[in-house]
This record gives C-alpha cells, sequence and structure tokens, in this order.
C-alpha cells in the first residue's frame, strides 16, 4: 500500500535558520502531496500542496516541490520564526482524494529566540 | 463563517461505554473523514463517506461505527469493541469537482479519555 517517511524529529533550529523537512513517499501513479501544520491542542491546517510531477506549493514562505524521480516533496523555508514552531505532516492522497489521505507521522519543529 | 466543528473538545468515558463523538460542518462538503491520532503517529483513517447515507472502513474501523444521514454531519461512535480507544479524534471534509477531491479541512479535535 501507499506509505509516507518523514525525517523523525523534533528538529530543533534557532530563529532565522534554514529549515529542510524531509518527506519521501511510495505510491503507484501519480498521488497529491500535501504538507499540513498542527499547533498544540489543535486540527489541521493545509500549508501547501502540489497536484504532479514538478509543481511547485508554497505559502507562508514554504516551499515544497514535488520531485516524481526521487519520489519526494521536502518542505523548505529560507529564515523561520518561533511562531513556526509546530508539527509537521507529509500527506499523499489517491484517486482525486476520494479514499481519504495517507499521512506521515509528523515532525515536531521547535524553533528557539 | 464556514467551518467544521467537533464537539466536546475533551471527553472522557469509563472502559466498556460507547460514545459518540461529534462532528458538523457547513463547507457544503460532500465528502467527510474521520482520522484517529496518537502520540508520535501520524493520523490514520478510520472512516469516510462520499455521499450522504454512504460511507467505507477507512484503514483502522475495528470497533468504530458511523452514520451519514445528512451532508453536513458525520459522527463517529466508539464502541466498547475498540481496544483501545484513548486518542486525539480529527473530523474533515473535502469537496469534488467532479471525481476529484480537493484538499481536506480539519476540525479543531476532540480529546477522548477512557478511564
Amino acid at each position: 500500500g501507499d506509505s509516507v517517511t518523514q525525517m523523525e524529529g523534533p528538529v530543533t533550529l534557532s530563529e532565522e535558520a534554514f529549515l529542510t523537512i524531509n518527506c519521501t513517499y511510495t505510491a503507484t501513479g501519480y498521488p497529491s502531496l500535501f504538507w499540513y501544520v498542527q499547533y498544540p491542542g489543535e486540527g489541521l491546517q493545509l500549508l501547501l500542496k502540489a497536484t504532479k510531477a514538478d509543481d511547485k506549493g508554497s505559502n507562508k514562505g514554504f516551499e515544497a516541490t514535488y520531485r516524481k524521480e526521487t519520489t519526494s516533496f521536502h518542505l523548505e523555508k529560507g529564515s523561520v520564526q518561533v511562531s513556526d514552531s509546530a508539527v509537521y505532516f507529509c500527506a499523499l492522497s489517491q484517486r482525486g482524494g476520494a479514499d481519504g489521505l495517507t499521512f506521515g507521522k509528523g515532525t515536531h519543529l521547535i524553533i528557539q529566540p | 463563517d464556514g467551518g467544521i466543528t467537533q464537539s466536546p473538545k475533551y471527553l472522557f468515558r469509563k472502559e466498556g461505554q460507547n460514545v459518540t463523538l461529534s462532528c458538523e460542518q457547513n463547507l457544503n462538503h460532500d465528502a467527510m473523514y474521520w482520522y484517529r491520532q496518537d502520540p508520535g503517529q501520524g493520523l490514520r483513517l478510520i472512516y469516510y463517506s462520499q455521499i450522504v447515507n454512504d460511507f467505507q472502513k477507512g484503514d483502522i474501523a475495528e470497533g468504530y461505527s458511523v452514520s451519514r444521514e445528512k451532508k453536513e454531519s458525520f459522527p463517529l461512535t466508539v464502541t466498547s469493541a475498540q481496544k483501545n480507544p484513548t486518542a486525539f479524534y480529527l473530523c474533515a471534509s473535502s469537496d469534488a469537482d467532479g471525481d476529484v477531491y480537493n484538499e481536506q479541512f480539519f476540525g479543531p479535535g476532540t480529546r477522548l479519555t477512557v478511564l
């Protein structure tokens, strides 16, 4: 079946550092890919998405590019802030998303001032 | 404001009791989903529904039941058959453009603790 693998956390960075959170997937066909963010005690918010190979999703300074050849969708941000501290989930959907999302285990990001 | 509401935010139950978690959306979305989140785990799909009066089992449906009598409502019942029900439960919805379902929107979650 489909699966998503994310780098283990927690990831601790200083404010203004460069961020990369790795995400790779195993899936047949051409899934859509997503990054969601979860703040403590809350539900998930969509951060960005890409629906086909070489698409780049971007939002709030975060970016990720859908790389079919490496089956990856790494999340990057050039300069992180304390307010970026949260848990980040990589996810994929098949069949246009009708059957729900397959999630990675999440990466806890901690930004220190 | 459109969105998804889940109630209650915290729920405590004794072992052996059934409990129903509420999920309501006013986004006019066709599809609704229930996920379970455990510490250090990703989200796992319990049940989903693409239209009223129809639903499908997800990856971990055992010990759970759902209904979809109205488009805006998708309640989840955690039965006494669920061996480890303590978890954070998240409801989501999405709309469709033909056969393609767009990104999912999530509710704030219900934290269930079974004592």
